[in-house]
């Protein structure tokens, strides 16, 4: 089955630490985003991708870096930078715009606890 | 001014009746239009798009786009139990993302 697979679902981390989320699709989607999902709050775009080796910064990257060496992964780090990481992170996917309707796919989402 | 505005809510409606969500976005540039469900602690999951003036229908859901007044709204006919989740409203400005509101959350009661 086609989809985006993300992990961990869950994931602890204590203070000063890095972390680092995965997120994998076989879509054959070329546009790839994260977002950050805080309670009863909208979703916020932190990264997107639309080709490999090419990213740009959404509305809150600070404290966040990515890469996109394949097309199929989008790995987001969460960095000891970033003040305030307890969060629901997900990651999507799209045709790339000006393809398709720009609908986005979703994965299952990974949550952050900061201890 | 928020670009994608929707209200919190919670907007409760009763087993049976017709649930309106409404959204309103600042950019006149704006293509395409997404109304997501996001039950809790979930991801969000399409439920319709809408790119062209007026109502587009699919089963019980129907969008409904103005873009003189630059709102959308999502109707849910005969509303469940299984329908209270988070709807969320997301507007493509032309370039290379989405941008979502707050959500609405709605209750049903049996």
């Amino acid at each position: 089955d086609g989809g985006i697979t993300q992990s961990p679902k869950y994931l602890f981390r204590k203070e000063g630490q890095n972390v680092t989320l995965s997120c994998e699709q076989n879509l054959n989607h070329d546009a790839m985003y994260w977002y950050r999902q805080d309670p009863g709050q909208g979703l916020r775009l932190i990264y997107y991708s639309q080709i490999v080796n090419d990213f740009q910064k959404g509305d809150i990257a600070e404290g966040y870096s990515v890469s996109r060496e394949k097309k199929e992964s989008f790995p987001l780090t969460v960095t000891s930078a970033q003040k305030n990481p307890t969060a629901f992170y997900l990651c999507a996917s799209s045709i790339r715009l000006g393809q398709g309707t720009g609908e986005l796919f979703f994965g299952e989402g990974s949550r952050l606890t900061v201890l | 001014q928020k670009e994608v505005e929707q209200n919190s809510g919670p907007l409760s409606v009763p087993e049976g009746a017709i649930a309106s969500l409404n959204c309103t976005y600042s950019d006149r540039g704006s293509q395409s239009f997404f109304w997501y469900r996001q039950y809790s602690g979930k991801s969000p999951e399409l439920i319709m798009f809408i790119y062209s003036n007026g109502d587009k229908e699919d089963g019980r859901f129907t969008a409904q786009l103005n873009k003189a007044s630059q709102y959308v709204s999502l109707l849910i006919r005969d509303s469940q139990p299984s329908d209270s989740a988070t709807y969320l409203c997301a507007v493509n400005n032309g370039f290379q993302k989405l941008v979502f509101g707050t959500g609405t959350r709605l209750l049903v009661s049996p």
